[in-house]
């Protein structure tokens, strides 16, 4: 069974540090690898997609990795802002085309 | 573009009572699911479509029902709700494939006394 963990669980770092956080996952049998923001009480909203030929996505300030065979992603996130906190969740999709998620990074960037 | 639509985004129940929670997607894609998030749990399937006519049971399905007549709509049933279905639903599509990206709804607030 496809377990995803997230680490840290939490983390708190002054505006402007450039931060990684980190995801695991057991089953390297996979599609692709997601990243997703969530904001308190809101819907998840979508960051990455890494197919599980790549190596790395990049968007804006944002550049996640994938390394399949250790079962192992990093989000890295540039130039940190207040408005990057939230939650982010790493997901994966597995052959039997059903989604796993991870617990979830808190994050919050303090002015 | 509406993407995926969740409807009510906040409903209140008295135990035993049904109700049903729509889920409407209009970009054609073929793999729908329904998950719910708890404080500490994190979000867990509950109940997944490849395809019209076709669902499966996710990972906590007991006390819901699903069915997929469109491709379009994906409704969830509290068949008796119980104050354990208290959470936040959500509703999400992907192509079907493999590759495709997972997009939610933006959630719909259940409260179950």
């Amino acid at each position: 069974k496809q377990e995803v963990t997230q680490i840290p669980a939490a983390l708190s770092v002054p505006e402007g540090e450039n931060l990684v956080l980190n995801c695991s996952f057991t089953d390297s049998a996979i599609y692709n690898l997601q990243w997703f923001r969530q904001d308190p009480g809101k819907g998840l909203t979508s960051l990455l997609l890494i197919q599980s030929s790549q190596r790395e996505q990049t968007s804006g300030r944002l550049n996640a990795s994938l390394d399949k065979s250790s079962g192992r992603s990093t989000l890295y996130i540039a130039a940190s802002q207040p408005g990057d906190s939230a939650t982010y969740l790493c997901a994966v999709r597995n052959y039997g085309q059903n989604f796993v998620f991870g617990p979830g990074t808190r994050l919050s960037v303090l002015p | 573009n509406a993407g995926v639509t969740q409807t009510p985004k906040f409903q209140v129940l008295k135990t035993g009572q049904s109700m049903t929670l729509q889920c409407a997607q209009d970009m054609n894609h073929e793999y729908m699911s329904w998950y719910r998030q708890d404080p500490g749990m994190g979000l867990r399937l509950i109940h997944y479509s490849v395809g019209a006519g076709i669902t499966d049971q996710g990972e906590v399905p007991n006390g819901y029902n699903v069915s997929r007549s469109t491709t379009e709509d994906f409704p969830l049933r509290l068949l008796s709700a119980a104050p354990s279905q208290t959470s936040v639903y959500f509703c999400a599509s992907s192509p079907s494939g493999g590759t495709g990206e997972l997009f939610f709804g933006e959630g719909s607030r259940l409260t179950v006394l």
